[in-house]
């Protein structure tokens, strides 16, 4: 098992520029959960799907956030236009209801200069 | 708001020793996780506490659930300084399995 795969690993980006992250899940796992930390805000939600559908995205700090799960393999963090304050980095997590915890990915470090 | 916070917010010990961290939260919940995050990498699933569960054990960590204080606490024992890392309390309060995260105890043990 490769674990929770979280695409790229680092992220250098212009203020402005579109920013994809990309996740892949443990297989048979059927939440997904994009998380953000900061050293501000400490670990933050943005947003959740069970069965590849969005549950909550109350997280998601604005409308420059979206996010995506067409399948129960692949899933996108996007923001457009991004700016220098989204810096952080994000985490794609994948569990089973919380049943046994969820499995974290490494993270993308995102910078927005 | 955060639903689980630890306490203490940073912790120094020397090899050896006992280390104990807190969790206190504010609603009822299915179950409390705890997580292990070292410098630059993602978090590590620890142990998982049931709401019907007291205490459970996984090697040298301990941890307790006190439903009725909303209260839980982390016990490594024999401390390495390997354990150095930031630690995480996570609660499940809901029916949808997310889970909601403190802002972590900081781990440093001195060889």
């Amino acid at each position: 098992d490769a674990g929770v795969i979280q695409s790229p690993r680092h992220e250098v980006t212009e203020m402005g520029q579109e920013v994809t992250l990309r996740c892949k899940p443990i297989s048979g796992h059927n939440s997904l959960f994009w998380y953000r930390q900061t050293m501000m805000r400490g670990l933050e939600l943005l947003i959740y799907f069970n069965n590849n559908v969005p549950i909550d995205d109350s997280g998601m700090p604005e409308d420059r956030f979206s996010a995506k799960m067409p399948n129960a393999s692949f899933s996108t963090l996007k923001i457009q236009p991004s700016e220098p304050r989204d810096s952080a980095v994000y985490f794609c997590a994948s569990g089973d209801r919380g049943r046994k915890g969820y499995t974290f990915g490494s993270g993308t470090r995102l910078t927005v200069v | 708001s955060q639903q689980g916070e630890e306490d203490p917010q940073a912790l120094s010990i020397q090899e050896g020793e006992n280390a104990t961290m807190n969790c206190s939260y504010k609603t009822s919940i299915n179950n409390l996780q705890w997580y292990r995050q070292n410098s630059g990498r993602g978090l590590v699933h620890l142990i998982l506490i049931r709401s019907n569960e007291r205490e459970k054990h996984s090697g040298r960590l301990r941890v307790t659930l006190d439903t009725s204080k909303k209260s839980s606490s982390l016990l490594i024992t024999a401390s390495r300084a390997a354990d150095t890392a930031s630690y995480f309390c996570a609660t499940d309060a809901g029916n949808a399995g997310k889970s909601t995260f403190g802002d972590g105890t900081t781990l440093t043990v001195k060889p």
